[in-house]
């Protein structure tokens, strides 16, 4: 079973930031938080990841809590393109990724 | 640096024939995922291969599939005697050698339709 909780979907405007919240309060000291998204039926895109720092990309901004139990992934000006679902994982080095259902993100125009 | 390539990128065949997908890594990856996913529903992890080696194959059915990647060449998954129920999504992921930036990073996926 996936070790994270998403809402399992969300609007919003274009041009604004989507926030993606997520979950995991179990997560082990050596598990990193993974971002990923898919688009239709593609195949999953990796957007940006991070252990227990905040992290920034071209892509998107990871922000975890300084007790790691949460994090929120911001893309910064949502464009119809980012409607996708959205996975957050938490992952050991060299592990399987374990999807859970994830956040269908909507961007509306 | 060319992405993660699989072939074909659709795949159709009858039951009882077989299907052979490929999986070529991204340049300097030697550890290969797959995963399946079954019309409208999530991704399932099947196999997680290093060169000549299966290191976890926990997520693959007992029966009429396997998977090789061996020293030259793409990763191949194999299904023989396909079912419909075989009928999906099949995505395959590369990662590169040992290190601290093991990030998984996915093909487009092979569409398998089985008539």
């Amino acid at each position: 079973d996936a070790k994270t909780t998403q809402p399992p979907s969300m609007d919003c405007a274009e041009g604004r930031a989507a926030n993606l919240p997520c979950n995991h309060s179990t997560i082990s000291g050596n598990e990193y938080v993974y971002w990923y998204r898919q688009i239709h039926s593609q195949g999953p895109q990796y957007i940006i990841h991070g252990l227990k720092n905040n992290e920034t990309n071209e892509m998107a901004s990871l922000i975890i809590t300084e007790d790691r139990k949460s994090s929120t992934l911001i893309l910064p000006h949502a464009t119809l393109r980012d409607t996708a679902v959205y996975y957050c994982i938490v992952l050991l080095s060299y592990d399987k990724v374990i999807f859970g259902p994830g956040t269908s993100l909507s961007v509306i125009p | 640096n060319a992405g993660v390539m699989q072939n074909p990128r659709h795949l159709v065949r009858r039951r009882g024939q077989e299907a052979r997908l490929r999986c070529s890594p991204m340049k300097g990856h030697s550890h290969v995922y797959w995963y399946r996913q079954l019309p409208e529903e999530g991704l399932k992890f099947m196999v997680y291969l290093q060169k000549e080696n299966i290191i976890d194959e926990s997520g693959m059915p007992k029966e009429r599939f396997s998977a090789e990647f061996p020293k030259e060449g793409p990763s191949i998954l194999r299904i023989q005697q396909v079912v419909r129920g075989d009928s999906a999504a099949y995505f395959c992921a590369s990662s590169p050698s040992a290190g601290s930036e093991d990030t998984q990073y996915f093909g487009p996926g092979t569409r398998l339709t089985v008539l």
